[in-house]
Formats: C-alpha cells, structure tokens, sequence
C-alpha cells in the first residue's frame, strides 16, 4: 500500500521569502502525485499534479513542484510567497486503477509580514 | 456552474442521535468520497463508491453507512455508533480517465 510523509507540519516563513514543502511517499509501482491547497473551514483545491513527462509541474499562484523517483519526493516550491498563501497544503498519491487518493498529513504555511 | 456541493455547511447534534450529511454533484463523476479531517491528522477516506448502488469501506468506515442510489449523489450517514463523531467532512468526485478528484466545501459537525 501507498503512503505519504509530509516531513513538516507547520511552516513559517516571511513574505517575499521563498518556501519549500516536503512530501516524500512510498509505493512499489508507479505513482501519480498531487498537491492541494486548503484555506480555512473550505475544501480543498488542486494546486499542481504530476502525471508523467517533464518532472517540473508547474501549478497555480506561481507554485512548482519536482517529482525525484530516485528520492520517491514531489517537493513543492514557491519563490516567493505572499500574506495570501497562508494556508494548509496536503500532497496526495495515487497508483493506477480505481484507487482512492492517499493524502499525508498536511502542512501548516503561515506567511508572516 | 458545475461542482459539488454539500449541505449543511455547520451540523450540530446530540450524542446518540444519527446524522445525514449531503453530497451531491454536477460534473457527471462516477466515482465519489468521503474523507474525515481532524487537525494533525490529515483526511482520512470514510467509504467510496466507483459507480451507482456499488461501494466499498475506506480506512475508517466504523460508524458510518452510505448509498449510492444516484450517480449525482452520495449521503454519508454518520450513525450513534460512531465514538468520536466531531470532525469535518469533505466529499470528492473523480471523472472517469482522469486522476484527479474535485472537493466539496464541507460539512463541520459538532455533536455534544
């Protein structure tokens, strides 16, 4: 069975300054990967998702992510943060077939002023 | 607009009484879910169901039933049974041939 280790759950990070968020997962066979964004008491949105091909993803609000799978890691990345991006961030793991997605636990990005 | 809405955003309920949250949705999705979010703990999966009157148990199905009488919706029921039933839950679709499941809003419910 699939598994993912989000390796920080909270984040504090100053505006303008750039972030990464770490998720490392686990499986045997190939893997496609997600990464959603949520803001208080919603649902969640998806930021950026690797399928296959160039393993550079780009997503929305200027977030990036690079899927290792020598390292089994989908790392998100943004340059440059705003007061806006705080929020929770979940990475996801799915393997083929009908297979529900398998979420980590979440991590905190709290963007300070 | 096309998505997936669940009804009522804030459910409050007393112990020992049985409680419906909504999901429906207008993206033509076959596949459902149920996810449970506790703080630290992520989303845990409830029950999903690939296509309509067929489901299967998730990670934590004790003290929850659903169906899957139409395709556009999927009630939760979360019953007396369940021991800690304070939580959030979200429902989520999927598209047949795509990877990607969708999100509802929510339902906070709070049982005192």
């Amino acid at each position: 069975a699939q598994s993912v280790t989000q390796l920080d759950s909270q984040v504090p990070v100053f505006e303008e300054a750039p972030v990464e968020l770490r998720c490392n997962y686990s499986s045997s066979v190939s893997v496609y990967l997600f990464w959603y964004v949520q803001y208080p008491n919603q649902g969640l949105q998806l930021l950026l998702k690797y399928l296959s091909g160039s393993t550079l993803v780009k997503g929305i609000n200027g977030f990036e992510a690079e899927f290792n799978k020598s390292q089994t890691s989908f790392h998100l990345r943004k340059p440059s943060v705003h007061i806006s991006d705080t929020a929770e961030y979940f990475c996801a793991v799915k393997v083929a077939g009908n297979t529900p997605l398998v979420f980590g636990k979440g991590t905190r990005l709290s963007v300070i002023a | 607009d096309g998505g997936i809405t669940q009804s009522p955003k804030y459910l409050f309920r007393k112990e020992g009484q049985n409680v419906t949250l909504s999901c429906e949705q207008n993206l033509n999705h076959d596949a459902m879910y149920w996810y449970r979010q506790d703080p630290g703990q992520g989303l845990r999966l409830i029950y999903y169901s690939q296509i309509v009157n067929d489901f299967q148990k998730g990670d934590i199905a004790e003290g929850y039933s659903v169906s899957r009488e139409k395709k556009e919706s999927f009630p939760l029921t979360v019953t007396s049974a369940q021991k800690n039933p304070t939580a959030f839950y979200l429902c989520a679709s999927r598209g047949t041939g795509s990877y990607e499941q969708y999100f509802g809003p929510g339902t906070r419910l709070t049982v005192t």
